[in-house]
């Protein structure tokens, strides 16, 4: 099973900053990582798909990059509106599909 | 427009039974792979299982393996998943995903809203 690492848990930005977003894999699973956000009460939705494409709708702020076992996920100038919390999931070495814990990004 | 409309979920005591549905919508459901994924309380998010779209391949998490089924209804277009002898550490909301392309190895691009299973006494 491939396991997921996030970093950090816990990220505080202000509006109009950068945040950049870690996800580490414990085997090569090439670019197939997605990214999901996630707000309270809500269903996680896909961001990023194949590592670095924005799935339909997803504001070019969000960008993806990495292969292999690192892959990161960056917000080039954060809005209000991208709080929540960050999932990655690889789907190379399936099954499982997995998920790593989570980044929680705090508007500062 | 594509939707997933999950339900079922309910208070149920450990060792309980309990069967979740996932009416879709918008797509040609037949002809797409579908899975379920739970969260716990606070927690992150755990695949529980997939289902091909025929119904020839059925796969599923090492926790629930045994214990739950996932079948489909394609003349209905209903997702379900049958969960036996459940434990207080399956209580999640659990969401059924559309896979992207269609295949069992893809990301999940439509998501239920969540149905909440908890198990306890």
């Amino acid at each position: 099973e491939v396991l997921l690492t996030q970093s950090p848990a816990t990220l505080s930005v202000s509006p109009g900053e950068r945040a950049t977003l870690s996800c580490r894999a414990s085997q090569i699973i090439g670019n197939n990582l997605a990214w999901y956000q996630q707000k309270p009460g809500q269903a996680p939705r896909l961001l990023i798909f194949g590592a670095s494409t924005r799935a339909t709708g997803i504001p070019a702020r969000f960008s993806g990059s990495g292969s292999g076992t690192e892959f990161t996920l960056t917000i080039s100038s954060l809005q209000s509106e991208d709080f929540g919390v960050y999932f990655c999931h690889q789907y190379n070495n399936w099954p499982p599909h997995t998920f790593g814990g989570g980044t929680t990004v705090e508007i500062k | 427009e594509v939707q997933l409309l999950d339900s079922g979920g309910q208070l149920v005591q450990p060792g309980g039974s309990l069967r979740l549905s996932c009416a879709a919508s918008g797509f040609s459901f037949k002809h797409f792979a579908m899975n379920w994924v739970r969260q716990a309380p606070g927690g992150g998010l755990a695949w529980v299982a997939a289902i091909s779209g025929g119904s020839s391949g059925a796969y599923y998490a090492d926790s629930v393996k045994g214990r739950f089924t996932i079948s489909r209804d394609n003349s209905d277009n209903t997702l379900y998943l049958e969960m036996n002898s459940l434990r207080v550490d399956d209580t999640a909301i659990y969401y059924c995903a559309k896979p992207s392309g269609g295949t069992l190895r893809d990301v999940f691009d439509v998501w239920g809203h969540g149905t909440l299973v908890t198990v306890s006494s």
